[in-house]
């Protein structure tokens, strides 16, 4: 089954103590992104990458890291997780970043609680 | 201004009608644009991509998209109470990035 994945489901953790949540994808897409979804705020992209090797930011990178060693994952990591990073995060992906195929897909998402 | 704006709603529609969603955006040469279904705690599900102007339809869902007006609609035909959620907006900006903005998301309530 085509698919997103991202492990853990549900995290509770303490101020900064490192945590990284796992995306994973079977689809052989090229792009992959990170997003938080906030009350109020709505979908918010925090990085990105277009292919192995290649990441940046997007509009919330502050506090994260990302990195993309194999085409099918792209690891979301809190060195330092702060209250204010409790979110529920989604990892998605897409064949393109843009024209034809560029539908993302996301995972069933992360809600991370930092006290 | 908004990049992407919806009407929070609640719309609340009848069992068997037609619920209409809009959302405008203001980047003009945005060129991709989405319509996702998300249920409370869930992950957004995409049910429409347009991509040219005009009309496309697929099982009880319709997009439409006008890129003059800045603005794109979903119609659900035959709302059906399984079809209450929360419908996002999202339009991939211009350039590369791939980087989708969302709207803040309309909520229907599809009432038996």
């Amino acid at each position: 089954e085509a698919q997103v994945t991202q492990n853990p489901r549900y995290l509770i953790t303490v101020t900064g103590k490192k945590l990284t949540v796992t995306c994973s994808q079977n689809m052989n897409h090229e792009y992959m992104s990170w997003y938080r979804q906030d009350p109020g705020l709505g979908l918010r992209q925090i990085y990105y990458s277009m292919n192995v090797e290649v990441t940046d930011k997007g509009d919330v990178p502050e506090g994260y890291k990302v990195s993309r060693k194999e085409k099918r994952n792209f690891p979301l990591i809190l060195e330092s997780p702060s209250p204010n990073q409790t979110s529920l995060y989604f990892c998605a992906s897409s064949l393109h970043a843009s024209g034809s195929y560029n539908e993302q897909f996301f995972g069933p998402g992360t809600r991370l609680t930092v006290l | 201004q908004k990049e992407v704006e919806q009407n929070s709603g609640p719309l609340s529609v009848p069992e068997g009608a037609i619920a209409s969603l809009n959302c405008t955006y203001s980047d003009r040469v945005s060129q991709s644009f989405f319509w996702y279904r998300q249920y409370s705690g869930k992950s957004p599900e995409l049910i429409m991509s347009i991509y040219s102007n005009g009309d496309k339809e697929d099982g009880r869902f319709t997009a439409q998209l006008n890129k003059a007006s800045q603005y794109v609609s979903l119609l659900i035909r035959d709302s059906q109470p399984s079809d209450s959620a929360t419908y996002l907006c999202a339009v991939n900006r211009s350039g590369n990035t791939g980087k989708l903005i969302f709207g803040q998301g309309t909520t229907l309530q599809v009432k038996p």
